[in-house]
């Protein structure tokens, strides 16, 4: 099983503040497999990027992911007040099991 | 494209349960569908999956042998069967379908609002 680790467990930022989260694999993943979700409570969560890099419909530009191999960064240029939120990376490909990264939480 | 998830409930330990999702505005029977559960307070969970027809099934570890997921795409449904829950069975259950109709397209582009099934006594 691959485990993801992200860090660090809480970002306490500002609005208009850049945002940089990490996550890292145990292993080398295939293939740029890793996504990343934003999630707030009560709501179910959102696909933010897919393939590394690959920003979602609809989601603004602010919002950039990078990396390979085993390490991979989500970004957030400059904050605004409905970012604040958890973030999980998320690895996946053919063979299961999928695994999610512990989160990271960004506050105010 | 919605994906409503139904079918939580409390049970007791050693219950059974099913859940439901409802899908609709895109074409079912070309995608993997998936069920992801939050323990409240905690991370997210992969839990299941199957693919657009059926041929292939895979479990968390945690759930082998007591969860069944299975589909219906005459109904645009996908289940999980629920058996000898636990109380780390508790939490929000997410269904999802995959992103893409390739076989490894397995992340998460829509997501149901979740269905809350609590193991208690």
């Amino acid at each position: 099983e691959i485990v993801l680790t992200q860090s660090p467990g809480t970002l306490s930022l500002s609005p208009g503040e850049r945002a940089s989260l990490s996550c890292r694999a145990s292993q080398r993943l295939d293939s740029h497999f890793l996504a990343w979700y934003q999630h707030k409570p009560g709501q179910a969560p959102r696909l933010l990027i897919y393939g590394a890099s690959n920003r979602a419909t609809g989601i603004p530009d602010r919002f950039s992911g990078s990396g390979s191999g085993a390490d991979f960064t989500l970004t957030i240029s400059r904050l605004e007040p409905e970012d604040f939120a958890v973030y999980y990376c998320q690895q996946y490909g053919v063979s299961p099991p999928l695994t999610f990264g512990g989160g990271t939480k960004v506050e105010i | 494209v919605q994906l409503v998830a139904s079918g939580g409930a409390v049970v007791q330990p050693g219950g059974s349960l099913r859940l439901s999702c409802a899908a609709s505005g895109f074409r079912f029977d070309d995608y993997a569908m998936h069920w992801v559960r939050q323990v409240p307070g905690k991370g997210l969970e992969w839990v299941s999956f199957i693919t657009w027809n059926g041929g292939n099934i895979y479990y968390a570890d945690s759930v082998e042998g007591r969860f069944s997921i299975f589909r219906d795409n005459t109904k645009n449904f996908t289940y999980l069967q629920m058996r000898s829950l636990r109380p780390e069975d508790s939490g929000f259950y997410y269904c999802a379908k995959a992103g893409g109709i390739a076989a490894a397209d397995n992340w998460f582009d829509h997501w149901g609002q979740g269905t809350l099934v609590t193991v208690s006594s």
